[in-house]
Order: C-alpha cells, then sequence, then structure tokens
C-alpha cells in the first residue's frame, strides 16, 4: 500500500483568485501520478497523467507539475470560477502495472 | 458512446445478503478495475483484471469475488454483505496498464449495509 497523501483537505477560493494544493508521494517507489477531477454526483474524471520529473501539464486553467526525486505534485487553478468547485484526486503507481494508490483528495470551493 | 456503466445504483441490503455489482465499458479497454470509497479515504482497489480472463486482488479484497466475464463486463460480488462493505463503489475501465493509462470511471453504486 503506498502512502500517497493531498493537502489540504479542503480549502475555499474567492471567484477569480488562482490556488494550488499539493499531491506527496514517495520518491522511492514512483513510476506515474495521474489527477482527477472529481464533482458531486459524478464519477472522477481524469486530468493529467505524468511520468516524467519536471513534467509540466495543462487543460484550460488548470496545470500541474511533478517532482519525483523529492516526491510531490502541485495542482494550480488559474483564476477559480465556481465551476472549479470539485475535488481533486492525485494517485500514484510504484510500479508499471495496474494498481494506482489515491490519495483522500483537496476539495475545492469556489465563492462568487 | 456510454462509457462506463454500472447498475444498480443504489441498494440497500441485510447483514448476510448476497448481491453483484454490475459493470460494463464498451470503449474496448483491456483492463477494468473495482473501487470502493469510504469518506476521508482515497479510492481503495478491491480488484482489478488486466485482461479477459484474468483477475486479481488489490487493496482491500476480503469478503469481495469478481468475474471477468468478457471484454466488455466485470461483476463484483459480495457474498455475506456486512455493515463494513457499507461503501460507494467504482467501476473502472483503461486501455493498458494504470502506469501508462487514465482511467475511465462509472457513475458508482452506492451501497447500505444494515
Amino acid at each position: 500500500i503506498l502512502n500517497v497523501e493531498q493537502s489540504p483537505q479542503s480549502l475555499h477560493v474567492q471567484e477569480g483568485d488562482s490556488t494550488n494544493f499539493t499531491c506527496s508521494f514517495p520518491s522511492s517507489n514512483f513510476y506515474a501520478l495521474h489527477w482527477y477531477r472529481w464533482e458531486t454526483a459524478k464519477s472522477p474524471e481524469a486530468l493529467f497523467v505524468m511520468t516524467l520529473n519536471g513534467d509540466e501539464k495543462k487543460k484550460g486553467r488548470i496545470s500541474a507539475t511533478l517532482n519525483t526525486k523529492e516526491g510531490y505534485s502541485y495542482l494550480y487553478i488559474k483564476g477559480s470560477q465556481p465551476e472549479d468547485s470539485a475535488t481533486y484526486l492525485c494517485a500514484s503507481n510504484p510500479s508499471d502495472d495496474y494498481k494506482l494508490s489515491f490519495g483522500a483528495g483537496t476539495t475545492v470551493t469556489v465563492r462568487a | 458512446n456510454a462509457g462506463v456503466t454500472q447498475t444498480p445504483k443504489f441498494q440497500v441490503l441485510k447483514t448476510g445478503q448476497s448481491m453483484t455489482l454490475q459493470c460494463a465499458q464498451d470503449m474496448n479497454h483491456n483492463s477494468m478495475y473495482w473501487y470502493r470509497q469510504d469518506p476521508g479515504m482515497g479510492l481503495r482497489l478491491i480488484y482489478y483484471s488486466a485482461s479477459e480472463g484474468t483477475t486479481d486482488k488489490g487493496e482491500v479484497p476480503n469478503g469481495y469475488n469478481v468475474s471477468r466475464l468478457n471484454k466488455r463486463e466485470f461483476s463484483l460480488r459480495l457474498e455475506s454483505a456486512a455493515p463494513s462493505q457499507t461503501s460507494v463503489y467504482f467501476c473502472a475501465s483503461s486501455g493498458e496498464r494504470a502506469s501508462q493509462e487514465t482511467q475511465y470511471f462509472g457513475p458508482g453504486t452506492r451501497l447500505l449495509v444494515l
């Protein structure tokens, strides 16, 4: 069982502000890092899969970076909008297989 | 294109009853997964199937069995439900190994065991 931690557990952001939060994973066991966006009453939806140290990926106003040497990934939301309100999950693979270990998520609430 | 579908959406069971959760995907994916999600915890892998005809245990397999009926369908069975199995169950699929591709999730099944 891989220990994947996310912080903070929740955060509130004013509409238009930018924010970021962290996913930590054991740097000694890493193969891939996934980010998912999970809206209430819906299914988790994939945002990014990253594998290389220094990877940066972007999807609209959301971007992510990866540091495999120190074992963390940041997710950034630029100019938050109410539709960005969701729980953001990260998950890591310690090896090239089928088992993802998920963090508990960061719940983002964007206030208008 | 329906993606990943799950039935039922909601179920109430009494302790000791059995039931099967159904999952199907229409994306021609090789790999399928069953997760459970509990408050304050991340998704935990129950079982997965790397390809048709194979199944393997995940992190929390006790109390569950699975069947990969064909490439499209992957079912999860609770033989004797316990209150500890109250949870939201998600089925997912991916084309290849989770280390290489994103997973696509179904809408979930909410299970309450009394």
